[in-house]
């Protein structure tokens, strides 16, 4: 019930089209659900983020669509660019996990994105 | 800038010998994460402190350790590093119920 699976799980696009990487979630108490992007041997880094009380969250070429009846959401991405090319993670998040889950993240198995040129 | 510091980016090892790789950060957060990231992996949380409460994971095996001294640093040693524990070491740090983490660059490690 703690998983989130993520599809697919590599991904190519041409420049200027539209990348999606989808992601499922089981626990209906998951509350946060953040995109991480990362770069080879780089850490991860905070993308764009939504919480379940909005549909759709927009941060200039990317965007979050939540679908909380199917628990779903995902990230599109518009106009991809080659700079786009990188693994790109879904996680979610609970605060009604227990006293200790400090905003424990439970990460889907990742994308790898090839934008070519 | 405020940021999350992991040195050293790059770390060999030899089978057996104890390794420590070190995190700091300048973001003031409470909540310290070490994360264990192999290739073509997600990060696996090994464990987290809130301030200097320590949460191990589960299935985090006893060959990891960890230290808070301060909040701004945080160790991560290894104590009898095997093959198998060759990856990347990530850091990350929180607000606690805030949610959102920032990642450290990672400390490749190599165990030979």
């Amino acid at each position: 019930q703690q998983q989130v699976k993520q599809s697919p799980q590599s991904l190519i696009v041409q420049k200027g089209g539209i990348s999606i990487i989808n992601c499922a979630y089981e626990n209906t108490a998951f509350d946060y659900f953040p995109w991480y992007q990362q770069f080879p041997g780089k850490g991860p880094a905070l993308l764009i983020a939504i919480r379940p009380d909005v549909s759709e969250k927009k941060e200039g070429r990317f965007t979050i669509s939540f679908n909380k009846s199917a628990k779903q959401f995902s990230l599109h991405i518009m106009d991809s660019q080659p700079g786009d090319s990188a693994t790109y993670f879904c996680a979610a998040s609970s605060t009604n996990a227990g006293g200790t889950s400090y905003g424990k993240l439970t990460f889907g198995q990742g994308t790898i994105l090839t934008v070519h040129p | 800038d405020a940021m999350v510091i992991q040195n050293p980016r790059y770390q060999v090892t030899q089978f057996g010998k104890p390794v420590t790789l070190s995190c700091s950060q300048t973001l003031n957060h409470n909540v310290m994460y070490w994360y264990q990231q192999k290739s073509s992996q997600a990060p696996k949380l090994l464990f987290h402190y809130y301030d200097k409460d320590f949460n191990n994971e589960a299935d985090t095996p006893d060959n990891f350790q960890s230290r808070r001294p301060n909040t701004s640093f945080c160790f991560l040693d290894i104590r009898s590093p095997g093959l198998g524990d060759a990856a990347m070491y990530l850091c990350a740090t929180g607000r606690g119920f805030i949610y959102e983490q920032y990642f450290g660059p990672g400390t490749r490690l190599t165990v030979t």
